[in-house]
């Protein structure tokens, strides 16, 4: 079974508009990380936000932020006024257990194209 | 922030010969490193995960001997693809973490800038 899955492959949004893009994961962990990367078509792999499992509040930095629902085990990621820089891979990412050793496990990706 | 350095960010190469990437933590001791490979539109597939001093650990499907892993000192790990072939062209990509946070720790991955192998 999937542990991350990202049910949209590409994505619209029209420039200063907010977008969401879906992610739900599979667990039986009680400790986990979730993570959003950003990949642009240089290749490299941003990091722009992170959620514990443990977290009450939902992640917030800067014009992202993570729409945490545990029970319903969705880690959604919204960007908040769309620039043209945003268009790339967005790729959700979670890392199980607390040994710090795990490596992250990624979805698929979605690809989100602003729009002026 | 931390800073991973991956080297070369681009190689071709003739099928047969081999090929090694280098990924560097250069502010940081990276006492894991994992190696991921990324075809195009695809998402990123953990090849192994890479510990300083001792031999890495291979996900399944992916031939060690093939895709050998050095992790001599706890800032350089190395992938060297041996015998390269043409299906091995990809987007390979380490990262790397430091110390020994548990994950409900603020713990993010640091990622290298990526190697595109192109096997003629």
């Amino acid at each position: 079974a999937q542990k991350i899955t990202q049910t949209q492959p590409g994505m619209f949004v029209q420039e200063k508009e907010a977008v969401t893009l879906d992610c739900t994961y599979d667990t039986s962990d009680q400790s986990y990380g979730l993570f959003w990367y950003k990949q642009p078509s240089s290749g490299e792999m941003i990091f722009l936000i992170y959620q514990g499992s443990y977290d009450e509040q939902n992640a917030t930095e800067g014009r992202y932020s993570l729409n945490f629902q545990k029970a319903r085990k969705s880690a959604n990621l919204v960007i908040s006024a769309s620039q043209l820089g945003d268009s790339a891979m967005y790729f959700c990412a979670m890392r199980e257990g607390n040994t710090g050793n795990t490596p992250l496990v990624f979805g698929k990706g979605t690809r989100l194209s602003v729009i002026a | 922030g931390a800073v991973v350095s991956q080297h070369p960010s681009r190689v071709i190469c003739k099928s047969g010969t081999s090929v090694k990437i280098e990924c560097r933590s250069l502010d940081f001791q990276a006492t894991t490193m994992f190696w991921y490979r990324q075809f195009p539109k695809q998402s990123l597939m953990l090849m192994a995960t890479s510990n300083e001093g001792s031999k890495a650990t291979y996900e399944q499907g992916v031939e060690k001997d093939k895709f050998l892993i050095n992790h001599a000192s706890l800032t350089l790990s190395t992938l060297t693809v041996t015998s390269a072939h043409p299906e091995d062209s990809s987007f390979y990509i380490c990262s790397a973490r430091g110390g020994t946070g548990s994950v409900g720790t603020n713990e993010k991955l640091f990622f290298g800038s990526g190697t595109q192998l192109s096997v003629l």
